[in-house]
């Protein structure tokens, strides 16, 4: 079974720096984008980047990009997301999703359970 | 357009059908994704497709397109769909950025 298992809550100071991780299994990590999705606090979704493992390929969605750092390492099947900087604006719930493909059109099927930030002073 | 658009809210009665749309340009070239999300969970992809649904999903739920608008419909609406709804496309490019602001659906 596909599992996206994503690593625990943090609480984190403005200015501070943090790695959140995505741990895929059941499937082959290096074939597939996956990419991480922003929800802040009563607000909608929003993709922020994704990425193929298989050749490291990192796309950004404009409002992301400059803003965090997608990357993956694939001897281990996980993907991060990081911030050098965090503000307190980053206060959201991420997360991570697999990118597959119907005729051209991408949908996500596999989730993670989602990484709660909380950045404040 | 790299934007879709949704109605923030709707409501239906039980047992109703109810029809929750999402216009945007992308849609003249990619099928929409529809996605469930209840309080405190991570969102459930719901139809994907021309019209497909994952399994586990029940069959009262299902999609089309017509133009720039794809619709999402629940046919006998249950308390348990009481949710937001979101619809994703892909950009120009084929990168998945775009989201709808979501559809809170009400159960009645």
């Amino acid at each position: 079974e596909v599992q996206l298992v994503q690593s625990g809550a943090e609480v984190k100071k403005p200015g501070e720096s943090l790695k959140i991780s995505c741990k895929g299994s059941g499937y082959s990590f290096t074939s597939y984008w996956i990419g991480w999705v922003r929800q802040m606090p009563g607000k909608g979704l929003e993709w922020m980047g994704i990425i193929y493992p298989g050749d490291s390929d990192t796309r950004y969605s404009p409002s992301f990009q400059g803003q965090v750092t997608i990357s993956a390492d694939k001897s281990i099947s996980t993907a991060y997301l990081q911030w050098s900087s965090l503000k307190a604006s980053d206060t959201a719930m991420y997360y991570c999703a697999r990118q597959d493909y119907y005729d051209s059109s991408g949908y996500s099927l596999w989730w993670g359970q989602g990484t709660l930030v909380t950045v404040s002073s | 357009s790299s934007e879709l658009t949704q109605d923030p809210a709707v409501s239906v009665a039980l047992g109703q059908t109810v029809r929750i749309t999402c216009q945007g340009d992308s849609l003249r070239s990619y099928y929409a994704s529809w996605y469930q999300q209840k309080p405190g969970q991570a969102p459930v992809l719901v139809i994907y497709g021309k019209n497909n649904r994952p399994s586990g999903i029940p069959d009262r739920f299902s999609g089309s397109s017509s133009g720039n608008t794809a619709s999402l419909t629940i046919t006998g609406a249950q308390a348990e769909d009481e949710a937001d709804y979101y619809c994703n496309s892909r950009d120009s490019s084929g990168n998945p950025w775009v989201f709808g602001g979501g559809t809170k659906l009400t159960v009645l």
